[in-house]
């Protein structure tokens, strides 16, 4: 079975300092990749996919940037955090070649200040 | 921008009544509509799903009725349970190859005992 892991579960930073989230998938093989943020209370906001290592397609500018360095990694970073970065972000996997069933890991609550 | 509305906003029916959440879009080369739920503190889970060449899909106590020509669709829940109680998102995905997702602003359903 697919295992999907992301952390922090929570973080706490401080405006314009720097960030970095993963995500990590565990059973599955070639995934589609994708990173999600949810300000609190709102809909969830595509970010960027990956349809393989090195490949990342962005689909909103909110200044962040995300790398996919390894088959089964995902990461989220910004070297500057802005104060409309805080909210609820989500990792997600779909099998290769298609978007359609995405699957969602837990998530990372970041709260900027 | 590609656009994926949702109403009500809110939603409150009793115990054993039929929620009905709507959705339309505006992309007519959407040609995959998930529904997710969302508990509070977890992540969201696929529910269910229709592409167009079908105007109705049945999972259980959940239906989707969709209308291509008026680029509508909605999701019944019969005999709604407390248990039913979330946010309810209507999302929108591309043609293969397409991997960009679009989801709506969910609507917040509470099933009263």
């Amino acid at each position: 079975a697919q295992t999907i892991h992301q952390w922090p579960v929570a973080e706490i930073k401080a405006v314009g300092s720097p960030l970095s989230l993963g995500c990590t998938i565990k059973g599955k093989s070639s995934p589609n990749l994708y990173w999600y943020w949810q300000a609190t209370g709102g809909t969830l906001q595509q970010l960027f996919y990956s349809i393989t290592v090195g490949q990342v397609e962005s689909v909103v500018q909110l200044n962040l940037s995300a790398s996919r360095p390894k088959d089964d990694q995902f990461i989220l970073s910004t070297e500057k955090l802005l104060l409309s970065h805080s909210g609820f972000y989500l990792c997600a996997w779909s099998h290769w070649g298609v978007s359609y069933e995405q699957y969602f890991g837990p998530g990372t609550r970041l709260t900027v200040l | 921008q590609q656009q994926v509305r949702q109403s009500p906003q809110s939603l409150t029916v009793w115990e054993g009544e039929t929620a009905i959440l709507n959705c339309s879009y505006e992309d007519s080369t959407f040609d995959y509509f998930p529904w997710y739920r969302l508990f509070p503190g977890e992540s969201p889970a696929l529910l269910i799903a229709i592409r167009p060449v079908s105007n109705k899909k049945e999972d259980g106590r959940f239906t989707i009725f969709f209308n291509k020509r008026e680029k509508k669709l909605s999701l019944h829940i019969t005999d709604s349970q407390p248990g039913d109680s979330a946010t309810y998102f209507c999302a929108a995905s591309g043609n293969t190859g397409n991997y960009k997702y679009v989801f709506g602003a969910g609507t917040r359903l509470k099933v009263i005992a």
